[in-house]
């Protein structure tokens, strides 16, 4: 059983374009995480909710937003693409992060490539 | 400013020695996780260590944490050539719930 799940697991697109990143997670976890990762492999938290309620929104560009329809899931749509947003996306969640901060669980990863 | 740095950036090794991987922090933390990623993985949670803590087991994995140093170390024993990966240090503040990861350490166990 996958217990965090992305799709699509590899992305090429072209600048300007709309695209979207969908996760599930099937361990009834309250919180749920968007993470980007770089070529040198830096890890850098993004989003995260809880319980459909965004509670960290980073530095990011507005063309990022973060969709959560129920505490299962949380899509990440990006527009307008750019050569910088090419990196791989990790979605991750815990049990409970408003709190004690629990071991957080990841998903595969989606490789962004923007030509 | 970044939270975590881990030394070294790359670690080789033959099967069955230990390694040694550590993280300094710079800001006051809660607890102190380590965490690995096998190539194209995601990352997968090791241990968990409580600022209150200064040394904590998982079968091979030896964590420690030293607050007056801002610093832990993760020495995995008897390596494997299944334990290449890399392998990062996450923190989160005392305010936030946030965890901020390491560069991370590549290793590299040889068969």
């Amino acid at each position: 059983d996958t217990a965090v799940s992305q799709t699509p697991k590899y992305l090429v697109t072209q600048m300007g374009n709309d695209k979207s990143i969908k996760c599930e997670q099937n361990l009834g976890h309250d919180t749920m995480y968007w993470y980007k990762q770089d070529s040198k492999k830096f890890l850098k938290i993004m989003f995260s909710y809880n319980n459909k309620e965004l509670i960290i929104n980073e530095t990011v560009p507005n063309r990022f937003s973060p969709k959560s329809p129920d505490k299962a899931h949380l899509n990440l749509h990006i527009n307008s693409l750019e050569l910088g947003d090419s990196a791989v996306y990790f979605c991750a969640s815990s049990q409970d992060s408003m709190t004690v901060p629990y071991e957080q669980y990841f998903g595969p990863g989606t490789r962004l490539t923007v030509t | 400013s970044q939270q975590g740095e881990e030394d070294p950036q790359a670690l080789s090794i033959q099967e069955g020695e230990n390694a040694t991987m550590n993280c300094s922090y710079k800001t006051s933390i809660n607890n102190l996780q380590w965490y690995r990623q096998n190539s194209g993985r995601g990352l997968v949670h090791l241990i968990l260590i409580r600022s209150n803590e200064r040394e904590k087991h998982s079968g091979r994995l030896r964590v420690t944490l030293d607050t007056s140093k801002k610093s832990s170390s993760l020495l995995i024993t008897a390596s494997r050539a299944a334990d290449t990966a890399s392998y990062f240090c996450a923190t989160d503040g005392i305010s936030g719930s946030r965890l901020t990861f390491g560069e991370g350490t590549q290793l590299t166990v040889n068969p």
